[in-house]
């Protein structure tokens, strides 16, 4: 079975703080790790993934992911948040063995709020 | 290309009630699938298709049914609706190429069920 974890139901953060969105998974051997960002009454948008490589995962909008494999975590961080930021984040994961196509598990998401 | 696409947005339909909520793809993605979206839940997969023909159930495929006759549509049908699929509803496909594996959604339909 595979499964994420995301711990914090908000986050709040000043404008030009960094901040993070915390992330933990479980699958069987090594995962594909995803970001989602959904903006309110729209669709989820990627942001990055981690399939091999660098453990540092570059993505859209100025955001980052670095993949833990000791702590199997995949946090996203950003340098210095913009109030444009807040929305819902979603963290995704899939097995490499799936048996169920190419579906991915969603964690429950994360509401990141960003004040001026 | 339009990408995926999705209708009605919003729908509102009484107990027991029938109906398809329509998905379609411009983009030429072998695998498509249905997820409902429910606060404080994520995203939960319904159904999904790997090709033409071809379905399986995902976690929480009671009370849905789907088809795929042609690699651009994946319509999915409530067959008696209940309160209990009040929910927002996402369509995705992917094209499995390489290292890719990422999903590309519509916009939702929103579902009321009363």
């Amino acid at each position: 079975a595979q499964s994420v974890a995301q711990p914090e139901d908000q986050v709040n953060v000043a404008e030009g703080n960094p901040l993070t969105v915390k992330c933990t998974y479980s699958v069987s051997g090594n995962p594909y790790l995803f970001w989602y960002v959904q903006y309110p009454n729209r669709g989820l948008q990627f942001l990055l993934k981690y399939i091999t490589g660098d453990n540092l995962v570059k993505g859209s909008y100025g955001f980052e992911a670095e993949f833990n494999k000791s702590q199997t975590s995949f946090h996203l961080k950003k340098p210095s948040a913009l109030v444009s930021d807040s929305a819902l984040y979603f963290c995704a994961v899939r097995a490499r063995n799936s048996n169920s196509g190419y579906a991915l598990n969603f964690g429950k998401g994360t509401s990141l709020l960003v004040t001026p | 290309n339009a990408g995926v696409t999705q209708t009605p947005k919003f729908q509102v339909l009484k107990t027991g009630q029938s109906m398809t909520l329509q998905c379609a793809q411009d983009m030429n993605h072998e695998y498509m699938s249905w997820y409902r979206q429910d606060p404080g839940m994520g995203l939960r997969l319904i159904h999904y298709s790997v090709g033409a023909g071809i379905t399986d159930q995902g976690e929480v495929p009671n009370g849905y049914n789907v088809s795929r006759s042609t690699t651009e549509d994946f319509p999915l049908r409530l067959l008696s609706a209940a309160p209990s699929q009040t929910s927002v509803y996402f369509c995705a496909s992917t094209k499995p190429q390489g290292a890719s594996y990422e999903q590309y959604f519509g916009p939702g339909t929103r579902l009321t069920v009363t």
